[in-house]
């Protein structure tokens, strides 16, 4: 059984700029979920996919936004960067978005923009 | 909105018990107690979770108490593996998790 998988494991963009993470849910997973983490806080909740659609959505910008293919893996995609959206983005997955929705965790990307 | 509490930071003694506490006052009925812990730059892993009683796996006990107002933690016998930032999390289906700031353990030899 394969785990949760994330690319790249770092990344390095300046202001302005747009960038794609890209997340491999754990096999028989439907459910993705994005975190991202600043330096010395806890994980915050961005968006949740289930089945290929968004099923909530955390206290983030337009600019922040994703996709779950029929895979159900998934990206994130970060438009026009700010020097605030250096932190590291975890993805993880669950059996379903319903029910006991342990979550498991990839190792996380860490974005820098400079 | 964290919706719970916990001390900053903790030591413990390796091969001590390591009892981690979390205020959850504002828990509903049909909340969940989550546990996970995050071991430097790795991604967070489950421990536990529960809803009213006390719930215990290989890794940890989770103590709840009767009004369900906070809960504790238990490693039962404290390794340097387990030095960690613990996070204490309420949850129910459809919501979203709130990790908070969680404890920073560190285990001492």
């Amino acid at each position: 059984e394969t785990g949760v998988t994330q690319s790249p494991t770092h990344l390095i963009k300046t202001r302005g700029q747009q960038v794609t993470l890209r997340c491999s849910s754990q096999s028989g997973h439907n459910t993705v979920s994005w975190y991202q983490q600043a330096l010395g806080q806890g994980p915050q909740f961005i968006f949740q996919y289930y089945r290929e659609e968004e099923n909530g959505r955390g206290n983030f910008p337009p600019r922040f936004s994703g996709l779950q293919f029929p895979n159900y893996s998934s990206e994130l995609n970060v438009n026009a960067l700010e020097l605030d959206d250096s932190a590291l983005y975890l993805c993880a997955s669950s059996f379903s978005a319903g029910g006991f929705n342990e979550q498991f965790f990839g190792p996380g990307t860490r974005l820098t923009v400079l | 909105d964290a919706k719970t509490t916990q001390p900053p930071s903790m030591d413990c003694a390796e091969g001590r018990a390591a009892n981690l506490p979390c205020n959850h006052s504002t828990i509903s009925g049909n909340e969940y107690v989550y546990w996970y812990r995050q071991i430097h730059s790795q991604g967070p892993q489950y421990i536990i979770h529960g809803l009213k009683n006390n719930e215990t796996n290989e890794m940890a006990s989770l103590i709840i108490t009767e009004d369900r107002k906070s809960s504790t933690l238990i490693l039962p016998h404290a390794t340097l593996r387990d030095t960690a930032v613990y996070y204490c999390i309420v949850f129910y289906v459809g919501n979203q998790f709130y990790f908070g700031t969680g404890t920073s353990l560190t285990v001492i030899p």
